[in-house]
């Protein structure tokens, strides 16, 4: 099976930059789609085809690739931002959806 | 903009069936397609399966297949996951998301329902 392996958890200072990493094997050659869920609540859809904002998704969300990993970084963190987060990749080879372990960013 | 609402879960003894629903507005069903996906408890998420646009193409997690069907109603407002054979294991919220193709992200979701398997 294909597996998306990221950070079980990552701590980011009040106003700075907090960077969540996704690894995967032939990553390169997926989209990859990040996904916020805050507690309680159904994961929302902030970065698509690895490097998109969708509408109302602020700025300070983006997203990178390089090689076989993928990062999504938060700028000027906010208390607001502590949520988990998801990367998402369709694996072509068995036409089966794979969500990244996920990693729970907490803002101090 | 599309809206899902999920209803369906509840408490279930092992070996036991649920039909959870999820009832599609504001677009064409027949324009999306439709994915279930779950969140078990202290865990991350898990996709189930998938129903293509055109209501012909059908795809499952390799826990899901041969014990969940998902399926559409005539009027194509609302996908059913009909789970069968279930186990302890299969607790968690379970979702429903819409995509427009294979490489598509899932980008919107219901705010889920919640499945109890229990004795």
């Amino acid at each position: 099976s294909y597996d998306l392996t990221q950070p079980l958890s990552v701590s980011v200072a009040l106003g700075q930059t907090a960077s969540i990493t996704c690894g995967g094997d032939n990553l390169e050659k997926k989209y990859v789609h990040w996904y916020q869920q805050r507690p309680g609540q159904a994961p929302l859809l902030i970065i698509y085809k690895n490097t998109y904002r969708p509408s109302g998704i602020p700025e300070r969300f983006s997203g990178s690739y390089s090689g076989n990993t993928a990062t999504l970084t938060i700028s000027r963190a906010q208390a607001g931002d502590e949520s988990d987060y998801y990367c998402q990749v369709w694996d072509s080879d068995t036409s089966f959806y794979v969500f990244g372990t996920g990693t729970t960013v907490t803002v101090l | 903009q599309a809206q899902l609402v999920e209803s369906g879960g509840g408490v279930v003894q092992p070996g036991g069936s649920l039909r959870l629903s999820c009832s599609v507005s504001g677009v064409t069903l027949s324009d999306y397609n439709i994915h279930w996906v779950r969140q078990t408890p202290g865990k991350g998420l898990e996709w189930v399966a998938i129903l293509s646009d055109d209501g012909n193409s059908k795809a499952y997690v390799s826990f899901a297949k041969g014990r969940f069907t998902i399926s559409s109603d005539n009027s194509k407002t609302t996908v059913y996951l009909q789970m069968d054979s279930l186990r302890a294991e299969d607790t968690g919220i379970y979702y429903c998301a819409t995509s427009l193709g294979n490489q598509s992200p899932m980008e919107v979701w219901g705010q889920g329902t919640t499945v109890t398997v229990s004795s």
